[in-house]
């Protein structure tokens, strides 16, 4: 049973829309999330955490936790052609940190 | 405040031999992970360190291994090199381990 999923994608959005980037996870005990970016070729970017229900906005980022539902999301405003990029999710459970495979996003012009 | 680092950047071995990868966590961080990623397999976890102590282990053959130093700093080894072993091997830091993580450049492991 994985531990973290995510639909792998591709996801393609146009410049300026919103893309909505989902994530589920199976075990209830996990008490933080992660978002990061990873370009092709490069290593995962923190570009989002957390920890408790609700939203959490960063500029055009904002992340969204369902503890209830075991969802976690993350949306991208005004997405821009440098958006493009895998994104995975992680949780955290104690200290280990569980990653999804990432979903591919294409932000077209 | 300096990112994480990792030495070498890109290393070509054959077959049988062994390596020796190292990382340098954000100063401040006392827990250090390493993950290797594959195209087919993605992020897998291989050990986490703190305090010079291995807490947990991901579902990796004993020729992978690992240790960390009284400055933090951590080094994995492979020993027996396989093809498989091909990856691009990431090294992740954090305060404590239950925080956010944060990613070094990663080493690219070429096995021939």
């Amino acid at each position: 049973q994985k531990e973290v999923e995510q639909n792998s994608g591709p996801l393609s959005v146009p410049e300026g829309a919103i893309a909505s980037l989902n994530c589920t996870y199976s075990d209830r005990g996990s008490q933080s999330f992660f978002w990061y970016r990873q370009y092709s070729g490069k290593s995962p970017e923190l570009i989002m955490f957390i920890y408790s229900n609700g939203d959490k906005e960063d500029g055009r980022f904002t992340a969204q936790l369902n503890k209830a539902s075991q969802y976690v999301s993350l949306l991208i405003r005004d997405s821009q052609p440098s958006d493009s990029a895998t994104y995975l999710c992680a949780r955290g459970t104690g200290n280990q940190f569980y990653f999804g495979t990432g979903t591919s996003l294409t932000v077209i012009p | 405040k300096a990112g994480v680092t990792q030495t070498p950047r890109y290393l070509i071995k054959t077959r049988g031999q062994q390596v020796t990868l190292s990382c340098s966590p954000i100063s401040g961080h006392r827990s250090v992970s390493w993950y290797q990623q594959t195209p087919g397999q993605g992020l897998q976890f291989l050990f986490e360190y703190f305090s010079e102590t291995q807490r947990n282990k991901g579902n990796f053959p004993g020729r992978f291994s690992g240790r960390q130093f009284s400055n933090s700093r951590s080094e994995m080894n492979v020993s027996t090199l396989e093809l498989g072993d091909s990856a691009l091997y990431l090294c992740a830091s954090s305060f404590t381990g239950t925080h956010e993580q944060y990613f070094g450049p990663g080493t690219r492991l070429t096995v021939t």
